[in-house]
């Protein structure tokens, strides 16, 4: 099983609202990802977490804030978000192999609205 | 610092022919793997191929192949027999770095692939 998950699917939300994206994986993977994506654009590394620590923050802004809860749920909660941050938001994970990962296995995606 | 070019935005083939989707990368690393994804229109990005700096043998999986010209630095995606539903953005990535049981991919711009019946 190569799932991963994530909800909602599509989220419209106002500036002054809180929200959470949620992302799980079973794969036993101890590597989870965010990424966010503007159309037509590759993806954007935002965070890694890896064995539930987090290992990079590419200087995101703070109404962006990861948490990783236990090694198969990642969440991105959000809060005071503006226009310019509607986009499509990635979840991947992949496996630790010796201290070495591959391939990243990626979510569906959440459509992000900021009204 | 690592880079990952596609120069191809669009690209078009006929149902049933063979495409080939361009990647160049940079990099000092000696150690580098290099990955494709495919995103349809629903937005998965979906994993197909990768290729290991030190792999001596062209990656295959089914249609898929990875032609590596290390001296050249390119990875090149060939599609055999193209189907409808190889119709997609197309995304080649690097592996930056590979410790601490993660990665960090650096993708290429991406390049379109239309299929036609």
């Amino acid at each position: 099983d190569t799932e991963v998950t994530q909800t909602p699917k599509h989220l419209v939300m106002g500036m002054t609202n809180k929200k959470s994206l949620k992302c799980e994986q079973h794969m036993g993977h101890r590597a989870m990802y965010w990424y966010k994506q503007k159309a037509k654009k590759p993806p954007e590394l935002m965070f890694v977490y890896s064995y539930e620590k987090l290992s990079i923050n590419e200087s995101v802004p703070s109404r962006f804030s990861p948490e990783c809860p236990n090694s198969s749920l990642l969440n991105l909660h959000l809060h005071a978000l503006q226009p310019e941050d509607s986009a499509l938001y990635l979840c991947a994970s992949s496996q630790d192999q010796g201290g070495k990962s591959y391939e990243q296995y990626f979510g569906p995606g959440t459509r992000l609205t900021v009204t | 610092a690592q880079k990952i070019t596609q120069t191809q935005p669009g690209m078009f083939v006929q149902e049933k022919e063979a495409v080939t989707l361009d990647c160049t990368y940079d990099t000092s690393d000696q150690s580098y793997g290099l990955f494709w994804y495919k995103q349809p229109s629903s937005g998965e990005m979906i994993f197909l191929i990768y290729q290991g700096s030190y792999d001596e043998q062209n990656a295959t999986e089914g249609r898929y192949s990875l032609n590596f010209q290390k001296a050249r630095k390119s990875a090149n995606l060939v599609i055999s027999a193209s189907q409808l539903g190889d119709s997609a953005m197309y995304f080649c990535a690097m592996r930056e770095g590979a410790a601490g049981g993660y990665n960090k991919l650096i993708f290429g711009a991406g390049t379109r692939l239309a299929v036609h019946p």
